[in-house]
């Protein structure tokens, strides 16, 4: 079946550091991809997403290209700020196996300190 | 911008009470979805719903829960007699279409169960 793995966290780093969080995915169609984040005490907005393979979405200084050859969908950014701190979670939805569902990952904690 | 809008925002109800937890998806979209996130845990898919009937459900979707549009606009999730586990956050999502398309969170209600 679908599913998506994402590291562990919690991620801690200084303001200004790079950010990388990996994501792989398992899909039997060909899944959209995508990126969402929980701010504390918030609910789940969309930060990026991509349709297909070599698609890059980017947002707000993030990006994350869809890389069908490693099933991967790495969240990047160049320079967190300490208001990037959040729950970060990719999802996969595979509507050519069927399924409208939309599956994520476990979520990674992302700490920027000052 | 047009949002999912969710009511109540936190729910405190005695163990064995029946729930109901209000959603209003965004006017032009035709998939409604129910996801739950546990304190600290993924989110995970409950049912999703189309054309007035649903569509997919979890093995957590049990005879306990139901779903309904009463009208044009509401999207309701029932639970019928509440268990302490299914204290969550409980997230409404809608979509114009499946899939590849970007589902739209609201803000969550927190159902806790005592």
């Amino acid at each position: 079946g679908n599913s998506v793995t994402q590291m562990e966290g919690p991620v801690t780093l200084s303001e200004e550091a790079f950010l990388t969080i990996n994501c792989t995915y398992t899909a039997t169609g060909y899944p959209s991809l995508f990126w969402y984040v929980q701010y504390p005490g918030e609910g789940l907005q969309l930060l990026l997403k991509a349709t297909k393979a070599d698609d890059k979405g980017s947002n707000k200084g993030f990006e994350a290209t869809y890389r069908k050859e490693t099933t991967s969908f790495h969240l990047e950014k160049g320079s967190v700020q300490v208001s990037d701190s959040a729950v970060y979670f990719c999802a996969l939805s595979d509507r050519a196996s069927g399924t409208y569902k939309y599956i994520f990952g476990t979520g990674t904690r992302l700490k920027v300190l000052a | 911008e047009p949002e999912v809008t969710q009511t109540p925002s936190h729910q405190v109800t005695q163990m064995g009470q029946e729930v109901i937890l209000r959603c209003v998806p965004i006017s032009n979209h035709l998939y409604f979805y129910w996801y739950r996130q546990i304190l600290g845990q993924k989110v995970e898919f409950l049912v999703s719903f189309y054309n007035n009937e649903i569509s997919e459900k979890s093995e957590i979707f049990d005879d306990q829960f139901s779903v309904e549009r009463p009208d044009g606009s509401n999207f309701t999730l029932k639970i019928r007699s509440t268990k302490l586990e299914d204290s969550a956050m409980y997230f409404c999502a809608s979509s114009e279409g499946p899939g590849n398309t970007e589902a739209f969170f609201g803000q969550g209600t927190r159902l806790t169960v005592v």
